[in-house]
């Protein structure tokens, strides 16, 4: 079934370490984003990308990064820099006109 | 700037009655909207959705009504289950491409 796949769901990351957080997907779709989801609140926009090798900052990009290498993955590095950094991930990615459809989650701790 | 917003935080429904879910929106321009519904420790999943030349839309039990003259957004949910107890968000696309600016969601209780 075509879906989209991000890994790990659940991680854990120490003072001062990048990690990165995984988004697959084989839906063929152009465009994938990357969301924030606070608890009770809303999804905030990080990065987007419409096109591989092209990506555009969000709402609330400081202290994250993207790469679009290929129309399939848009992994996302959440560096040291960003100082609060838990919160639910949350992938999406969509084509022309279509909803935006969304992976189910990674959840991000520090340790 | 651009903003959504739903009016009720919390829903608390009776098994079997109809909900009704609100969103304001601010962007006149916006022309594309969607609900989702939002499990616990799952992503959203598309509901409905509805484009800026329509004033209504149906789903299986779900309407999606638009009101550009107020700029408001409703979710109506027939006979309402417990397996319908999720957040819900509403999301519209303004004029800036693909992008989403969703709502805070409104979540829904069904009690049996």
């Amino acid at each position: 079934d075509g879906g989209i796949t991000q890994s790990p769901k659940y991680l854990f990351r120490k003072e001062g370490q990048n990690v990165t957080l995984s988004c697959e997907q084989n839906l063929n779709h152009d465009a994938m984003y990357w969301y924030r989801q606070d608890p009770g609140q809303g999804l905030r926009l990080i990065y987007y990308s419409q096109i591989v090798n092209d990506f555009q900052k969000g709402d609330i990009a400081e202290g994250y990064s993207v790469s679009r290498e290929k129309k399939e993955s848009f992994p996302l590095t959440v560096t040291s820099a960003q100082k609060n950094p838990t919160a639910f991930y949350l992938c999406a990615s969509t084509t022309g006109y279509q909803p935006q459809h969304f992976g189910d989650g990674t959840r991000l701790s520090i340790l | 700037g651009e903003s959504v917003g739903l009016h009720l935080p919390t829903l608390s429904v009776q098994e079997g009655d109809n909900s009704i879910i609100n969103c304001a929106y601010s962007n006149s321009a916006s022309d594309y909207f969607i609900w989702y519904k939002q499990e616990s420790g799952k992503g959203p999943q598309f509901i409905i959705d509805i484009r800026s030349n329509m004033d209504k839309r149906q789903g299986q039990r779900v309407t999606v009504l638009l009101n550009k003259t107020v700029k408001h957004l409703s979710l109506q949910i027939a006979a309402t289950q417990p397996g319908d107890s999720a957040v819900y968000f509403c999301a519209e696309r303004g004029n800036q491409g693909g992008k989403l600016i969703f709502g805070q969601g409104t979540e829904l209780s069904v009690k049996p």
